[in-house]
């Protein structure tokens, strides 16, 4: 079945470090699935990050930028410089299907250190 | 404003009680989701709908149910509330569109079952 797995939390990074957050899919159920990151900062509801729809495109948003890798069936989410108010969960995430079904990774618990 | 809002965001309830937890959203979307979300095991969907009057089985549906009344609200159902139900649940809201699918999160309602 479809599936996503993504880096294990918490990750702790000092302020201006920069970051990578893997996430890698299996999809059996559509052979281009759009893909997205979701962030939910803390007290408040999912919000999305970036998604990107198109095999081999990258998507950006707030510095953070992820590229669609159809052959290593990879969407990793990377900052050049982080700020404390990025800390938050990040969650991975395919579309399946016409159904409009999200499949999430566990999520990852993004801390940053001033 | 807020386009998706969900009430109660907080509830306690007793074990065997009826608990029912409404979503309400202003983007005129068709289809609605309802998730829950564990530590260990990310956002599992639970029931979702493709406009009112339906309601479909997501992943995870026993012991819950669900309605749709109308375009704008749905409701999530749990007659005999069990300590299991405890957890954070997430509505969204969204349909497809040309620049692919996002779905739209209310701020969740954390449920306590003693």
């Amino acid at each position: 079945g479809d599936s996503v797995t993504q880096t294990e939390g918490p990750v702790t990074v000092s302020e201006s470090e920069s970051l990578i957050i893997n996430c890698t899919y299996s999809a059996t159920s559509i052979a281009y699935p759009n893909l997205f990151w979701y962030v939910r900062y803390p007290g408040e509801g999912l919000q999305l990050l970036l998604k990107v729809i198109t095999a081999g495109q990258k998507g950006s948003s707030r510095g953070f930028e992820a590229t669609y890798n159809k052959e290593t069936t990879s969407f990793h989410l990377q900052k050049a410089s982080v700020q404390e108010s990025d800390s938050a969960v990040y969650y991975c995430a395919l579309l399946t299907g016409n159904t409009g079904k999200l499949i999430f990774g566990l999520g990852t618990t993004l801390q940053v250190q001033p | 404003e807020a386009a998706v809002t969900q009430s109660p965001r907080n509830k306690v309830a007793v074990t065997g009680g009826k608990v029912t937890l409404s979503c309400n959203q202003t983007n005129n979307h068709n289809n609605m989701y309802w998730y829950r979300q564990d530590t260990g095991h990310g956002l599992r969907l639970i029931h979702y709908s493709y406009g009112a009057g339906s309601t479909e089985k997501g992943d995870i549906p026993d012991g819950y149910k669900a309605s749709r009344p109308s375009q704008e609200n749905f409701s999530l159902i749990l007659e005999l509330a069990t300590p299991s139900q405890t957890s954070v649940y997430f509505c969204a809201s969204g349909d497809p569109g040309l620049g692919g699918y996002e779905q739209y999160f209310g701020p969740g309602t954390r449920l306590t079952v003693l």
